[in-house]
């Protein structure tokens, strides 16, 4: 079992463009979440999902969008990207809500 | 607003040291999760403590729950380099199970 997985990982953006990432997991989880990890700052939950083709906001949603049209698949986009959204971005899975969370390896991103 | 202090933030030790770092909050939470993360990759879960009082061990490392499920302590015993990481507690917030909170770490250096 591959786990949880991210593409890319590392990606350079300018101000205003937009990117997709993408994280995939094979352990047939109901429950998806994508998170940032910043200095000082922890990790915060910006959206998850509770099953496939459902999505939900968390801590700090604003300036991502997230599609579940997959069970194995979570998607995280950026409209048009800020240097503040600049950060490392983790997308993890459970099973139960209540469960730990698997991480995949994390994304790299720099918005200039 | 249900947060989680993680003290200290950050601790270096030699080889063969014993340490405790520590997880506290105001509010009670039905259960704690403890992470290690090591540079450029995802945290894995370590440990669930879900009653009070409750006391895990996972090799030389012992997690501790606090009897009113305010707290939460992690003792490693005879520190080795492999254990250098950062240490996270969670626990799931009033808002769901989904809305997982997480202190911002303890970063632990064990020196050779």
């Amino acid at each position: 079992n591959a786990g949880v997985t991210q593409t890319p990982k590392f990606r350079v953006l300018k101000t205003g463009q937009s990117m997709t990432l993408l994280c995939a997991q094979d352990m047939n989880h109901e429950y998806m979440y994508w998170y940032r990890q910043d200095p000082g700052m922890g990790l915060r939950l910006i959206h998850y999902s509770v099953g496939e083709g459902t999505t939900a906001k968390g801590e700090v949603p604003d300036g991502y969008n997230v599609s579940r049209l997959k069970k194995q698949n979570f998607l995280l986009g950026l409209e048009s990207a800020a240097p503040s959204q600049t950060s490392v971005y983790f997308c993890a899975s459970s099973l139960p809500p209540t469960g730990g969370r698997y991480f995949g390896p994390g994304t790299r991103l720099t918005v200039l | 607003t249900q947060l989680l202090e993680q003290s200290p933030q950050f601790l270096s030790i030699q080889e063969g040291e014993n340490l405790t770092v520590y997880c506290n909050s105001s509010s009670v939470f039905s259960s704690l999760q403890w992470y290690r993360q090591e540079p450029g990759e995802g945290p894995v879960l370590l440990v669930t403590v879900v009653t009070g009082g409750e006391v895990k061990k996972l090799k030389r490392l012992t997690f501790q729950f606090g009897d009113a499920r305010k707290d939460s302590s992690l003792h490693i015993t005879a520190a080795q380099p492999g254990d250098t990481g950062l240490y996270l507690c969670a626990g799931p917030t009033q808002g769901g199970s989904e809305k997982l909170v997480f202190g911002k770490g303890t970063k632990l250096t064990v020196n050779p």
